[in-house]
């Protein structure tokens, strides 16, 4: 089952806004991930932040962990129609298994 | 660096058929997972091997098996194809740490699997 639900399931906004995508998991995490995914093909990695990091910045992409509420939110600055894609966090824990969330859906709109 | 490789990319059977597919992890790395994930779905874990090993098992029945070979690359084998075995399976490699995996896991482009 999937340990992570993520919020919203979709997200429709005008190029150049900013998108917030949010995931909540259900046990003690080593670290979460941040991946994109084209028309169902491959995940492409966005971005780690380790369960002792609060907040990590990357280009255009802003990620935050809460551990005490067990969320992280995925911020996108100034989207492009090309962002356009499926996002999903994936939580690891004890091994390196990744638990993925159900993934938000985002259209940008030119 | 190609990354990770799979093959082959789309795959037609029939139920009740068997079938391989493979991964080449990304050069460096040591650990190979594989997920499934269904239409509309986020990925699930399958299981992961290391050393050669099944190093840990997500819910899937003995249906779903692997193998890890010296050179690390990994093929998946599932058994007695059901219409809900239907795709896409993804590999993913990383290099495991001291124990622990603190690095990202990259992904493959997957191989779509339709059963009818």
């Amino acid at each position: 089952s999937q340990q992570g639900e993520e919020d919203p399931q979709a997200l429709s906004i005008q190029e150049g806004e900013n998108a917030t995508m949010n995931c909540s998991y259900k046990t003690s995490i080593n670290n979460l991930q941040w991946y994109r995914q084209n028309s169902g093909r491959g995940l492409v990695h966005l971005i780690l932040i380790r369960s002792n990091e609060r907040e990590k910045h990357s280009g255009r992409l802003r990620v935050t962990l809460d551990t005490s509420k067990k969320s992280s939110s995925l911020l996108i600055t100034a989207s492009r129609a090309a962002d356009t894609a499926s996002y999903f966090c994936a939580s690891e824990t004890s091994g390196s298994r990744l638990t993925f969330g159900e993934g938000t859906q985002l259209t940008v709109n030119p | 660096d190609a990354g990770v490789t799979q093959s082959p990319t789309h795959l037609i059977k029939t139920r009740g058929q068997q079938v391989t597919l493979r991964c080449s992890p990304k050069s460096g790395h040591d650990t190979v997972s594989w997920y499934q994930q269904a239409l509309g779905q986020g990925p699930q874990f399958i299981f992961q091997y290391y050393e050669e090993e099944e190093r840990q098992r997500g819910n899937f029945p003995d249906r779903f098996s692997g193998h890890q070979f010296p050179n690390y690359s990994s093929e998946l084998n599932v058994n007695a194809l059901l219409l809900g075995d239907s795709a896409l399976y993804l590999c993913a490699s990383s290099k495991i740490t001291g124990g622990t995996t603190y690095n990202e896991q990259f992904f493959g482009p997957g191989t779509r699997l339709t059963v009818l």
